[in-house]
């Protein structure tokens, strides 16, 4: 089955700690992207990657950081500088960027500060 | 600055009625616009788009409505159906940017009653 997922669903992070959120896909699309939900506001974007070895910040990019050293594989480390880590992230992809090529979304994962 | 806005975070409507979701911007320099719907643990699915070059476009049980003078955008969905109880999100493009240039409204939940 062609899909992206995202592990894990539930994630909980210390102060100070780094966490990473995976995100893979096999639809052999180009584009990937990460975006932040929190409750009362829209999908905000982190970061996103039209091609391997190349990323670029979104709108909210400060205290995350992203590689993508291979095209299936897009992770996303929040770090201790994120000082309001709490939110639902998504991860997305498409064949590439141009916005008649439709966004294939993951299920989320919810990331939490003890 | 929240420059899509979807007003009614929820909405229910009986089975087999006519389901009106609305979605506001501000930004003149949209030129693309996206629905998509979100089920519980799932992530978003595309549901259904248009361009500014049109004031309608139909798929099935579903049509947007594209009002580029009030800035305002409409999801009807014919008849209303059980499964079609989800969240729904409308999103914008700006003008000459691809994916990564979308912006989301906070979404409206639709709850459809047997």
């Amino acid at each position: 089955d062609g899909g992206i997922t995202q592990s894990p669903k539930y994630l909980f992070r210390k102060e100070g700690q780094n966490v990473t959120l995976s995100c893979e896909q096999n639809l052999n699309h180009d584009a990937m992207y990460w975006y932040r939900q929190d409750p009362g506001q829209g999908l905000r974007l982190i970061y996103y990657s039209q091609i391997v070895n190349d990323f670029q910040k979104g709108d909210i990019a400060e205290g995350y950081s992203v590689s993508r050293e291979k095209k299936e594989s897009f992770p996303l480390t929040v770090t201790s500088a994120q000082k309001n880590p709490t939110a639902f992230y998504l991860c997305a992809s498409s064949i590439g960027s141009l916005i008649q090529e439709t966004q294939y979304f993951g299920p989320g994962t919810r990331l939490l500060v003890l | 600055d929240q420059q899509v806005k979807q007003n009614s975070p929820s909405l229910s409507v009986q089975e087999g009625r006519i389901s009106i979701l609305n979605c506001d911007y501000t930004n003149s320099m949209f030129d693309y616009f996206l629905w998509y719907k979100k089920y519980p643990a799932e992530g978003p699915t595309f549901l259904i788009s248009i361009s500014s070059i049109k004031d309608k476009n139909e798929d099935g049980r579903f049509t947007v409505f594209l009002n580029k003078s009030a800035k305002h955008l409409s999801l009807h969905i014919v008849p209303s159906q059980p499964g079609d109880s989800a969240v729904y999100f409308c999103a914008a493009r700006r003008r000459g940017f691809g994916n990564e240039k979308l912006t989301f409204g906070t979404g409206t939940r639709l709850t459809i009653i047997p």
